[in-house]
């Protein structure tokens, strides 16, 4: 089974201040992803990457960058964090492009005072 | 408008009861998928389903794609099934999934 993990599991910021998420794979996946999840919007993609040193942007990526420095670790950066921004966080990894099956993170919890 | 979107929104069964979840796409269909979400935990794949059935054990998945939809079933549920299940597909134009809202599935004892 896949492991990825994602820290910290609860973060609590200011507005304004930068917020940084890790999350970590261990199965040499190619593909990973970062997804948040609101009540009524169910998970949206903020970015996702192809490999180590490539990112891109999903469809709500205004507000968040990401690194992907090597294949195992990728993160998402908040470089001034809103109110807006208070939600649960979900990395995900993956294999087979287009068909793949996803093994997603525990989650990280974010509150932007 | 939403691309994915699932019915219910919500179902409460009492143990033992038979499920049926809905997921209606209005973009052309490359994958489906369907993961649960343990209560205020992570996602798990349930099933990879592009088109046809699928069964895993209890579960049992069918996408019809010409009708733009894909449902899951749980036969005899039980209280561990309690969850959210959602749907994902990933549509021709690239390999993002995109999520339904979820179905918020509440088995009672």
């Amino acid at each position: 089974e896949a492991a990825v993990t994602q820290s910290p599991r609860n973060k609590v910021a200011v507005t304004g201040g930068k917020v940084t998420l890790s999350c970590n794979q261990t199965n040499n996946h190619n593909n990973m992803y970062w997804y948040r999840q609101d009540t009524g919007h169910g998970l949206r993609l903020i970015h996702y990457s192809y490999g180590a040193g490539s990112t891109e942007k999903g469809d709500i990526p205004d507000g968040y960058k990401a690194s992907r420095p090597s294949q195992e670790n990728f993160s998402l950066i908040l470089e001034l964090a809103t109110p807006s921004q208070t939600s649960v966080y979900f990395c995900a990894s993956g294999d087979h492009w287009g068909g793949e099956t996803l093994y997603f993170g525990s989650g990280t919890r974010l509150t932007v005072l | 408008g939403q691309q994915v979107q699932q019915s219910p929104a919500s179902l409460v069964l009492q143990e033992g009861e038979n499920a049926e979840l809905q997921c209606n796409f209005s973009t052309s269909l490359n994958s489906m998928q369907w993961f649960y979400q343990r209560p205020g935990g992570s996602l798990v794949s349930l099933f990879y389903n592009p088109s046809g059935t699928k069964h895993s054990g209890r579960l049992t998945s069918t996408t019809v794609i010409k009708e733009r939809r894909s449902s899951l079933h749980i036969s005899s549920s039980q209280t561990t099934d309690s969850g959210t299940y959602l749907c994902a597909l990933v549509n021709n134009a690239g390999a993002k999934l995109t999520f339904g809202g979820g179905t918020r599935l509440t088995v009672r004892p």
